[in-house]
Order: structure tokens, then C-alpha cells, then sequence
């Protein structure tokens, strides 16, 4: 079955870092890939997608492309920011069994903590 | 925003008594999903619905029921809760060309003593 594996947490970054969290997936067929981002007690929220191969999915200054060659989507941020402390998730949409329904596959997600 | 409420947002109840999720949606989106949320384990599908009357299990279905009477509202039934079902649950709903992307509700933290 599909999987997605991402570098384990957490991430402890000063402000103005470089950030990379890797995400690699196992898939059948053409999957659209996605990061979410949590921030403490809330829900999940789309940061970017991107929908096939080489397409890069940008958002609030956060980088992705999807490398069908390495099966990669990592996720960057030239300089982070306190604001971005939460947990990242990386995603990949598939067709589910019944309705022509998609269904999400989510890594185990890597908390970040930005420091002032 | 896509609308999307999430009741109770905090319950705690005791094994072996029944517990029912709602979720409701403003936007009459067609696809509805129910996951749970644990330590390690970033999201897992438990069903879906892709319309009225209409839904399908996912990865960690069992001991969960759902039924979908109208558009707007999705339940999910824990028939007999366990101790093993103290989670965070997402509801979800699809939008977006071919139904790809999704978005979440604010979620419900339940815990079973």
C-alpha cells in the first residue's frame, strides 16, 4: 500500500534558519502530494500541493517539489520564523475504494520549535 | 474556512458506553472524511462518505460505525468505546479539482477511561 515517511522530530531551529523536512512516499500510479501545518491545539491547514511530477508548490515562503525520480517532497523555508513552530505533515492523495472518493495518507508529521 | 464545525470538541466517557461525533459542513461538499490522530502516527482514514447514505471504510475502521442522512452531517459512532480509541478526531471534507485537497475541522479530543 501507499506510505509516507518523513525525518523524525523535533526540529529545533533559530530564527532565521534554513529549513528542510524530508518527506519520501511509496505509491502506486500518480499520487498529488501535500504539507499540512498544525499549530498547537488546532486543526490540520494546507500549506502546499502540488499536483505531478516537477511541479513545485509554494506558500508563507515554504518550498516543496515533487520529485518523481527520488519519490521526494521535501519541504523548505529559507528563513524561518517563531511563527512557524508546529508540527509539518507531509501527505499524498490517492483514489480511495468506493465513489471516485480521494483518500490522504499522512507521514507521522516533525514538530518544529523556532527560537528567538 | 470551509465551514466546517466539530461537537463535541472535548468529551470524556467510560469504556463500553457508546459516543457519536458530529461533524457538519455549511458548503455542501459532497466528500466527507472521519480520522483519528495519535503520537506517531500522523493521520489514519477510519471512514469516508462520498454522499448521502453512501460511505466506505478506511484504514482503522473497526469499532467505528458512520452514517451520512443528509449532506451537511457526518457521523461518526463508537458503538462500545475503548481505551484504545482515546484520540484527537479530525473530520474532513474535499474540495478542489478532482476532489484532491482537504480540509480539516477543528477536531474532538476524546478521552475513554
Amino acid at each position: 500500500g501507499n506510505s509516507v515517511t518523513q525525518m523524525e522530530g523535533p526540529v529545533t531551529l533559530s530564527e532565521e534558519a534554513f529549513l528542510t523536512i524530508n518527506c519520501t512516499y511509496t505509491a502506486t500510479g500518480y499520487p498529488s502530494l501535500f504539507w499540512y501545518v498544525q499549530y498547537p491545539g488546532e486543526g490540520l491547514q494546507l500549506l502546499l500541493k502540488a499536483t505531478k511530477a516537477d511541479d513545485k508548490g509554494s506558500n508563507k515562503g515554504f518550498e516543496a517539489t515533487y520529485r518523481k525520480e527520488t519519490t521526494s517532497f521535501h519541504l523548505e523555508k529559507g528563513s524561518v520564523q517563531v511563527s512557524d513552530s508546529a508540527v509539518y505533515f507531509c501527505a499524498l492523495s490517492d483514489l480511495a475504494t468506493s465513489g471516485s472518493a480521494r483518500q490522504l495518507t499522512f507521514g507521522s508529521g516533525t514538530q518544529l520549535t523556532v527560537l528567538p | 474556512d470551509a465551514g466546517i464545525t466539530q461537537s463535541p470538541r472535548h468529551k470524556v466517557t467510560e469504556t463500553g458506553t457508546p459516543v457519536t461525533l458530529r461533524c457538519h459542513q455549511t458548503e455542501n461538499h459532497r466528500y466527507m472524511y472521519w480520522y483519528r490522530q495519535d503520537p506517531g502516527h500522523g493521520l489514519r482514514l477510519i471512514h469516508y462518505s462520498y454522499g448521502v447514505k453512501d460511505t466506505d471504510k478506511g484504514e482503522v475502521s473497526d469499532g467505528y460505525s458512520v452514517s451520512r442522512s443528509k449532506t451537511e452531517d457526518f457521523l461518526l459512532t463508537l458503538e462500545s468505546a475503548t481505551s484504545s480509541q482515546t484520540s484527537v478526531y479530525f473530520c474532513a471534507i474535499a474540495t478542489g479539482g478532482s476532489y484532491n485537497e482537504q480540509f480539516f475541522g477543528p477536531g474532538t479530543r476524546l478521552t475513554v477511561l
